[in-house]
């Protein structure tokens, strides 16, 4: 198994533009969710996903939208790109079923953004 | 939202000493996971604890979930090296969300 895949690894965006961080996992989890970590600091989540059409918001979504269409998917947009985006994302995923070890998350190697 | 504090935040010590931190919370939770990050990687699990009480290991890491359900710690026996890096506190209680804790940082010094 690869696990958690992020692509691309590093990225510089202009103000305004627009991209999408993309995420897959191998290992059939339910669960999948989005993090950014500014340097120094811990982990917010942005987004998450329960399953395959269901995502929900977490503690910073502003600026960010996702789109879960499959089991293994989970892309990141973000639309106007701004400076306060500038750190570094990463996914995760989940089994989330009954029992000891569901709730663990797994992550990706990180994409590292920069808006200038 | 709830706030892990995680104590130290930043540690020097000697190559063979012990090492000891902690994550208090201002609420309880029923999982506690201990990640460690290597500088450009993503989080790595180290050990997760289920349990009020719950003593676990994985090799020279021990981690404990407090009797409270408001703490847990981390212990490193006989630092090396490759324990360089940053480690997170994450609780969880009862939905889908973690909470991290902000990290403790972890410097060998030669």
């Amino acid at each position: 198994n690869a696990g958690v895949t992020q692509t691309p690894k590093f990225r510089i965006l202009k103000i305004g533009q627009s991209m999408t961080l993309q995420c897959a996992q191998d290992m059939n989890h339910n669960y999948m969710y989005w993090y950014r970590q500014d340097p120094g600091m811990g982990l917010k989540l942005i987004y998450y996903s329960v399953g395959a059409g269901i995502t929900d918001k977490g503690e910073v979504p502003n600026g960010y939208n996702v789109s879960r269409s499959t089991t293994e998917d989970f892309p990141l947009r973000l639309e106007l790109a701004a400076p306060s985006q500038t750190s570094v994302y990463f996914c995760a995923s989940s089994p989330h079923t009954a029992g000891q070890g569901s709730h663990e998350q797994y992550f990706g190697p990180g994409t590292r953004l920069t808006v200038t | 939202g709830q706030q892990l504090n995680q104590s130290p935040q930043s540690m020097f010590i000697q190559e063979g000493e012990d090492v000891s931190m902690n994550c208090t919370s201002s609420s309880i939770f029923n999982t506690w996971l201990w990640y460690k990050q290597d500088p450009g990687e993503g989080p790595v699990l180290l050990i997760a604890l289920y349990k009020a009480g719950e003593l676990t290991s994985n090799g020279r890491l021990t981690a404990q979930f407090g009797i409270t359900r408001k703490d847990s710690f981390l212990n490193i026996s006989a630092s090396i090296p490759s324990d360089v890096g940053i480690y997170f506190c994450a609780g969880l209680f009862g939905n889908e969300k973690l909470t991290f804790g902000t990290g403790t940082r972890l410097t060998i010094i030669p």
